[in-house]
Order: C-alpha cells, then structure tokens, then sequence
C-alpha cells in the first residue's frame, strides 16, 4: 500500500486564493518533500522538510510536518493559473533513505 | 542546472519486443531512479542504482531490467514488452540533499 496518501486527491479553486493539499503517510520518515507535475512531464521538486522540523516556506509555498500525526500540508498562497498543476508528496524513509515514496497525487486546477 | 534526459518521449512498440528506456544525467549523482507512473496509482519504483554496476530492486521489479555501465547513464530494459508495461517511465537522479531531479518522461505505449 502506499506510503502516503494525499487528500484531495482533486482540488479546483479561483485565481488569487488560497490552496491547501494535505498528506499523510504510515512509517517514520527522515523527510518529507513536495513536488510538481505538469501535465505529462516530468516532476519538480518543490520543498523538503525533515523530521525535525515543523514548518518551512518557500516563495509563496508553506509546508508544514506534523511527525505525531504522520502528516504534511502544501499550502500555495495567493494562486496563479500557471499553479495548475498536480502535487506529489514523498516520504524519505528512516531506513534506505535514498528512495522516495511517492503518494498519488492532489490534481489542482486554479480557474481564472 | 541538473539536467536529467530520456532517450523518448513517446515510445510505441509491439507485444514481445525487447525495449530499452536510456537515461542520461550531467551532474555526478550516484544515485539514479526509474519509475513508472499510472492514473490512480501515482510512481512506483522499478529500480534504482547507486552505483555503477550497482542496482536494487525498487516495488515492482518483475518483467523489467536495468543496467548501469557508466555514472551518467542508466539504462530500463523491458525483456519481452506486454501490454500492461504501457505506462509513463520516469527517470530519477538523488542530490546530496535527499532531493530528485526528474526527466521529462518517455510515455510508452505497447501494442
């Protein structure tokens, strides 16, 4: 089964406001990372948080990690139609830290 | 810039053909991923090397290959292509900081 699973797994708001994709995930982590697929390319990182941490921000991204609840939150402020895009999260586990494991996926649409 | 290429970016080939997915990276990086990627199911890890000559098996290692001969090249073979190997394969390096610099893809259809 998936190591994490993110919700929505579907996400369509207006141009200008807030999106929150939210993450979780079964196993103890080292970290947690956050990226981007347009659509039939390849993905982009976007943010890593580890383990230790609590929140991080980037731009007009802020991630949070929550390792009690075993769960992230993406947040983009201020959305933009180039937004429009699918979000991954991946977990980097404590053991074989080298893999990620990817969750399927929170498809976001921003509308103009 | 990391630059992370694929051979395709759209394959299509015939049930029982043998296939070969080539990635080529230009930064240095050890570590080197394939994935495929279907709706509903999001990545899954085939294979990843962290060597030359040095593979493990990812999640769904079964009717897949890899091979690793150079530090920047890292090479998926289907055996003997079916048609449930029609997928988007995505390939993968790691950076000193946990993160993975992804390629475009090669969207495979197999018929």
């Amino acid at each position: 089964s998936q190591q994490g699973e993110e919700d929505p797994q579907a996400l369509s708001i207006q141009e200008g406001e807030n999106a929150t994709m939210n993450c979780s995930y079964k196993t103890s982590i080292n970290n947690l990372q956050w990226y981007r697929q347009n659509s039939g390319r390849g993905l982009v990182h976007l943010i890593l948080i580890r383990s230790n941490e609590r929140e991080k921000h980037s731009g007009r991204l802020r991630v949070t990690l929550d390792t009690s609840k075993k769960s992230s939150s993406l947040l983009i402020t201020a959305s933009r139609a180039a937004d429009t895009a699918s979000y991954f999260c991946a977990t980097g586990l404590l053991q074989g830290a080298q893999k990620l494991v990817f969750g399927q996926g929170t498809r976001l649409t921003i509308n103009p | 810039d990391v630059k992370v290429t694929q051979s395709s970016r759209y394959l299509v080939k015939r049930t029982g053909e043998k296939v070969f997915l080539e990635c080529v990276q230009d930064m240095d990086h050890e570590n080197m991923f394939w994935y495929r990627q279907d709706p509903g199911l999001g990545l899954r890890l085939i294979y990843f090397s962290y060597d030359v000559k040095m593979k493990e098996k990812g999640d769904i290692p079964e009717g897949y290959s890899v091979s690793r001969e150079k530090k920047e090249r890292f090479s998926l073979i289907l055996e003997s292509a079916s048609t449930n190997q029609t997928s988007m394969y995505l390939c993968a390096t790691r950076t000193v900081s946990d993160t993975q610099y992804f390629g475009p893809g090669t969207r495979l259809t197999v018929l």
